[in-house]
């Protein structure tokens, strides 16, 4: 079975400063690996995936993430945050034998003025 | 708009009660997930219909059951319903294993009060 593990649960950083979401996951098979986001009372929304290729996924709203599997992580980053990327954001990964998507316990950015 | 529509938006209930959540899933998907996000919880697989048959259950209490009926939409029963069942409820639909990604709902909250 895989799991994914957010190391942190919340990170306050301030507006267009770098922001870092990590994220480690466990699993003895090949995964896919996604990232999504949660705004106040929304449902989730796909932020990038890794299916296979280029180590370094780009996604929406300048949000990216690289795949190191030797290091079972798929960190998140953004070079410079603004107020409305506040939301929480999961870590999920699903391998190619399974049928549903494992989730991390999610890590609220908090972006300040 | 991720096209997956779930009603009712919020729900309040008593203890010992049941509901009916109902899911529409995005256009000529036919995988449908359900999924618990609870604080204490974060976000928990419950069950994955395809093309109305049960794919996989994960931590699904034996007082909840689903279905999915033969024009995909799906529903998800709760009964005899307790405190702690608590919680925003999230349907997701998927077309299929090449992208991997699921597209959720805006959830149900329930209420137990």
């Amino acid at each position: 079975a895989q799991s994914v593990t957010q190391l942190d649960s919340q990170v306050p950083v301030f507006e267009e400063a770098p922001v870092e979401l990590r994220c480690n996951y466990s699993s003895s098979v090949s995964v896919y690996l996604f990232w999504y986001v949660q705004y106040p009372n929304q449902g989730l929304q796909l932020l990038l995936k890794y299916l296979s290729g280029s180590t370094l996924v780009k996604g929406i709203n300048g949000f990216e993430a690289e795949f190191n599997k030797s290091q079972t992580s798929f960190h998140l980053r953004k070079p410079s945050v603004h107020i409305s990327d506040t939301a929480e954001y999961f870590c999920a990964v699903r391998t190619n034998a399974g049928n549903m998507l494992t989730f991390g316990g999610g890590t609220r950015l908090m972006v300040k003025p | 708009d991720s096209g997956v529509t779930q009603t009712p938006k919020h729900l309040i209930t008593a203890t010992g009660q049941r509901v009916t959540l109902r899911c529409s899933p995005r256009s000529g998907d036919l995988s449908v997930y359900w999924y618990q996000q609870s604080l204490d919880q974060g976000l928990q697989f419950l069950i994955h219909y395809y093309n109305g048959e049960e794919r996989a259950k994960g931590n699904i209490l034996e007082r909840f059951s689903a279905q999915q009926f033969p024009d995909l939409h799906s529903e998800l029963n709760l009964s005899s319903l307790e405190l702690g069942d608590s919680a925003l409820y999230f349907c997701a639909s998927s077309g299929g294993w090449a992208t991997g990604e699921l597209f959720f709902g805006e959830g149900s909250r329930l209420t137990v009060l």
